[in-house]
């Protein structure tokens, strides 16, 4: 039981390049979330999904992009990544319980040159 | 849209010493409350939470939290810190029963000194 787990975990990129981060869960999660982590502004939500097949906008939303194809994995891209883009991100999943207790992945930081 | 803000973005203590962090949030319906922790290298992790019953909650390593809806807070607290509980906190909103969110805060840094 692997939990919830981001690959990949480090990545340098070149402005205008684009990558895609991978988030899989084991933990049968209906809800998953991409959040970006950046110094004294905590963790600001990117997009989540409440479901395979299905997306949502966040509170940052522009420039990412997402896909979840398979209940257990939840995909986030940057088509052309821009030096905002700098930052760590994590994946998280929810069951539907009400408990709204989320469970982290590791995070992936992400340099933008 | 709810907001969380925690006042305190870095908080220094010496072991032993006590530790009182705020959280304040701006929804004024009810809400679910979280305190998360990051160890140095790790991903967050649930501390305890809050979604009715009493307003005194405990959560793991001794911390506890108590919600004050008069004063939309829920404040972080442990009698005595140690070394180990070095680490950054965030505390978490979700609108109960509405949407799938968690709003959290900006984070406070707490250094513990040996």
């Amino acid at each position: 039981n692997a939990g919830v787990t981001q690959t990949p975990k480090f990545r340098v990129l070149k402005t205008g390049q684009s990558m895609t981060l991978l988030c899989a869960q084991d933990m049968n999660h209906e809800y998953m979330y991409w959040y970006r982590q950046d110094p004294g502004m905590g963790l600001r939500l990117i997009h989540y999904s409440v479901g395979e097949g299905t997306t949502a906008k966040g509170e940052v939303p522009d420039g990412y992009n997402v896909s979840r194809l398979k209940k257990q994995n939840f995909l986030l891209g940057l088509e052309s990544a821009a030096p905002s883009q700098t930052s760590v991100y994590f994946c998280a999943g929810r069951r539907t319980s009400n408990t709204g207790e989320l469970f982290f992945g590791e995070g992936s930081r992400l340099t933008v040159l | 849209a709810q907001s969380v803000s925690q006042h305190n973005h870095h908080v220094i203590l010496s072991e032993a010493a006590s530790l009182e962090l705020g959280c304040n949030y701006s929804y004024g319906g009810t809400v679910n409350l979280f305190w998360y922790v990051q160890y140095p290298g790790q991903h967050l992790q649930l501390l305890l939470k809050y979604f009715s019953g009493d307003p005194l909650v405990k959560g793991i390593k001794g911390f506890e939290a108590e919600f004050i809806k008069s004063k939309f807070s829920f404040n972080l607290r442990k009698p005595s810190v140690q070394w180990s509980d070095t680490a950054e906190y965030f505390c978490a909103v979700k609108v109960s029963g509405a949407g799938n969110m968690l709003t959290f805060g900006g984070g406070t840094r707490l250094m513990v000194k040996p």
